[in-house]
């Protein structure tokens, strides 16, 4: 069955330091998503990335936040000069509109850690 | 009002109990309708679509209530490994936009 892969599972990172998740989508999906969940919280929508470029964004994802689809297959979220508040899981996740498919595939989520 | 509201629970039901949970929406443009589920520290999984006419997958019965902006989802006979956190996922796509917002999602404990 087709998933989503993401690196790191798990990342510590000092105050300040720039951060970059990396996520494998679905091969044949066109829409990404990254999403963040704070320990014992909900699953909060960062971003939507279609055709290279983000199609919406929330007010969490502000200026120190940044996605990028760097080759074919690899969406990245940048986390510069990381907060303590920032410390939750990313999960990444992919899906295929386009088809009438609409179904929202995670990864296994990357746990970061803001010390 | 929150997008998409739940009862965060727990609720707490023996083995082989039903138990039903609801979902509601604000957004009445909103055109898809799911439910996931989240084990701890574990990425959400799909559990199924909800489609206008409702549907069931085994012990699991999904229904859309459009007029009422509601969701909700039944399970029968409920197992152990049925423990879990039910989210309710509605897909706004108003606006040329494919959002898919979460509710908080309803704990599920099963117990023996």
């Amino acid at each position: 069955e087709p998933e989503v892969t993401q690196t790191p599972s798990h990342q510590v990172t000092q105050m300040g330091q720039e951060v970059i998740l990396r996520c494998v989508p679905i091969s044949n999906h066109l829409y990404f998503y990254w999403y963040r969940q704070i320990l014992g919280q909900k699953v909060e929508f960062l971003v939507s990335f279609y055709n290279n470029e983000i199609s919406e964004k929330s007010e969490i994802f502000d200026d120190q936040f940044s996605v990028e689809r760097p080759d074919g297959s690899n969406f990245t979220l940048k986390i510069r000069s990381t907060k303590l508040e920032d410390s939750a899981m990313y999960f990444c996740a992919s899906s295929d509109l386009s088809s009438g498919a609409n179904v929202l595939t995670f990864g296994a989520g990357s746990r970061l850690t803001v010390l | 009002r929150k997008e998409v509201e739940q009862d965060p629970g727990p609720f707490n039901v023996p083995e082989g109990a039903t138990v039903a949970f609801n979902c509601t929406y604000s957004n009445s443009a909103s055109q898809s309708f799911f439910w996931y589920r989240q084990d701890c520290r574990k990425e959400p999984k799909l559990l199924m679509s909800v489609y206008s006419s409702g549907n069931e997958d085994g012990r699991f019965t999904a229904q859309l209530n459009r007029a009422s902006q509601y969701i909700s989802l039944l399970i029968r006979d409920s197992k152990l490994s049925d423990s879990a956190t039910y989210l309710c996922v509605v897909n706004d796509r108003s606006a040329g936009t494919y959002k898919y917002i979460f509710g908080t999602g309803t704990r599920l404990k099963v117990l023996a």
